[in-house]
């Protein structure tokens, strides 16, 4: 089992619609999580990240974590071309000495204008 | 404020040969990431700098590799002899110590090629 699984996708999306990205863990002692978006050859960008329980909205883009089912998920409303990338979900143990980033493979979105 | 910074940006070796890959922080962070990712798989962590001094190196694969950070600036990876499965991207990343939430920030990556 992969510490961190997403779908591969590709995931595509009219313009304008709700995109829908979702990602399990495996370690439950994870306690923080990141989105990273990667545009083709380009540095992963950090969008979101998310800690507690519950939704976290930052302007078009919503985080959601639920740690008794070891499940994240992040929401684009309004969905523009420029949002057209891969999406990255990792996660960090966030203990004393141990803050690598463990990433799942990573989903493509494609915005159809 | 400049970004994380990597160079080469593309490195093409012959299998055997050495190839050392340079990362710069950001400044004034004193953690730094190397990852991995070789194709069609995630990005893998390989090892963490807090300052000059190797926090986790749990990720690097074998002793071919050998990563350095002199003086806490800027680090070096190097890969010798490069094999066939060496082929990715590198990215460096780091983040500040004590900073919110151990956000990191990625540097552009260098593209290794050994052939």
């Amino acid at each position: 089992q992969k510490e961190v699984e997403q779908n591969s996708g590709p995931l595509s999306v009219p313009e304008g619609a709700i995109a829908s990205l979702n990602c399990t863990y495996s370690d439950r002692g994870s306690q923080s999580f990141f989105w990273y978006r990667q545009y083709s050859g380009k540095s992963p960008e950090l969008i979101m990240f998310i800690y507690s329980n519950g939704d976290k909205e930052d302007g078009r883009f919503t985080a959601q974590l639920n740690k008794a089912s070891q499940y994240v998920s992040l929401l684009i409303r309004d969905s523009q071309p420029s949002d057209s990338a891969t999406y990255l979900c990792a996660v960090n143990l966030a203990n004393f000495g141990n803050e690598k980033l463990t990433f799942g493979t990573g989903t493509r979105l494609t915005i159809i204008p | 404020e400049a970004g994380v910074t990597q160079f080469p940006s593309h490195s093409v070796i012959e299998k055997g040969q050495t190839v050392t890959l340079r990362c710069d922080p950001i400044s004034g962070h004193d953690n730094l990431y190397w990852y991995r990712r070789v194709m069609g798989k995630e990005i893998k962590f390989l090892l963490h700098f807090v300052k000059e001094s190797k926090q986790d190196e749990s990720g690097m694969p074998n002793n071919r590799f050998l990563a350095e950070r002199t003086g806490g600036t800027y680090s070096t990876l190097k890969v010798q002899p490069a094999e066939l499965e060496d082929s990715g991207v590198y990215f460096c990343a780091s983040s500040p110590q004590g900073g919110v939430y151990y956000e990191q920030y990625f540097g552009p990556g260098t593209r290794l090629t050994v052939t």
